[in-house]
């Protein structure tokens, strides 16, 4: 069974703090990882990855997938309060279907 | 950006009714769509992925009597829940894969939550 697991479940930090969100994955046929911040209702994409090693990067936040180790991270770094979500990592396998993981729920405090 | 749409935004109903829920692709054609449930301050499951034009395809568990899902036209999917029951309240999520887009990448609607009384 596909398994997609998220470290901390919960973390809480003050503006300008670094963050990593962790996440692990065992897909069976796995094609890419997805990273999504959901705030109130529908998830929002945040970054694909499909190659090992190659960061990508938008504004204040970046992410990385291992392969090897099954495992990415997502950094935001200089956190504010708009920050404040449960981020989502969801592993993609063959027919575009996604496993989600239970998500780590940012809080980060003025 | 891609835009995907759910009706109702919330609804209640009593047991033992049937209750559908509309996704809808507003500017582009989705091929494949995706039904999710969420519990509170839980993940988002899948549930079933829906092409159009053919049966839906259920998750391990999902009862597809239950859970009816039709895909008529590349802009709607339906999600029947057939005979509710309190334990089918939960928050119910739409997902729409443009095919012109990048693999994987799935646009969310606004999620329905139902509530089963």
């Amino acid at each position: 069974e596909d398994k997609v697991v998220q470290s901390p479940l919960s973390l809480v930090v003050h503006e300008g703090d670094t963050v990593t969100l962790n996440c692990s994955y065992e897909v069976t046929n796995f094609r890419s990882l997805l990273w999504y911040k959901q705030e109130k209702k529908a998830p929002t994409f945040l970054f694909m990855l499909t190659s090992s090693g190659i960061e990508k990067k938008s504004g204040r936040l970046s992410s990385i997938l291992d392969k090897k180790e099954l495992f990415s991270i997502l950094n935001i770094t200089a956190t504010q309060t708009g920050d404040s979500a449960v981020y989502l990592c969801a592993g993609g396998r063959a027919g575009n279907m996604l496993t989600f993981g239970g998500g780590t729920r940012l809080m980060v405090k003025p | 950006g891609a835009v995907v749409s759910q009706h109702p935004s919330r609804v209640i109903c009593k047991s033992g009714t049937s209750v559908k829920i509309e996704c809808r692709s507003l500017d582009f054609q989705a091929t494949t769509m995706f039904w999710y449930r969420q519990f509170p301050k839980q993940s988002l499951m899948l549930m079933a992925t829906s092409n159009e034009g053919s049966k839906a395809t259920y998750e391990q568990g999902v009862e597809k009597d239950k859970f009816l899902i039709n895909h008529a036209s590349l802009t709607l999917s339906t999600l029947t829940v057939t005979s509710a029951h309190p334990e089918d309240s939960s928050f119910y999520i739409c997902s729409a894969r443009d095919p012109q887009g990048a693999a994987y990448e799935q646009y969310f609607g606004p999620g329905t939550r139902l509530t089963v009384t």
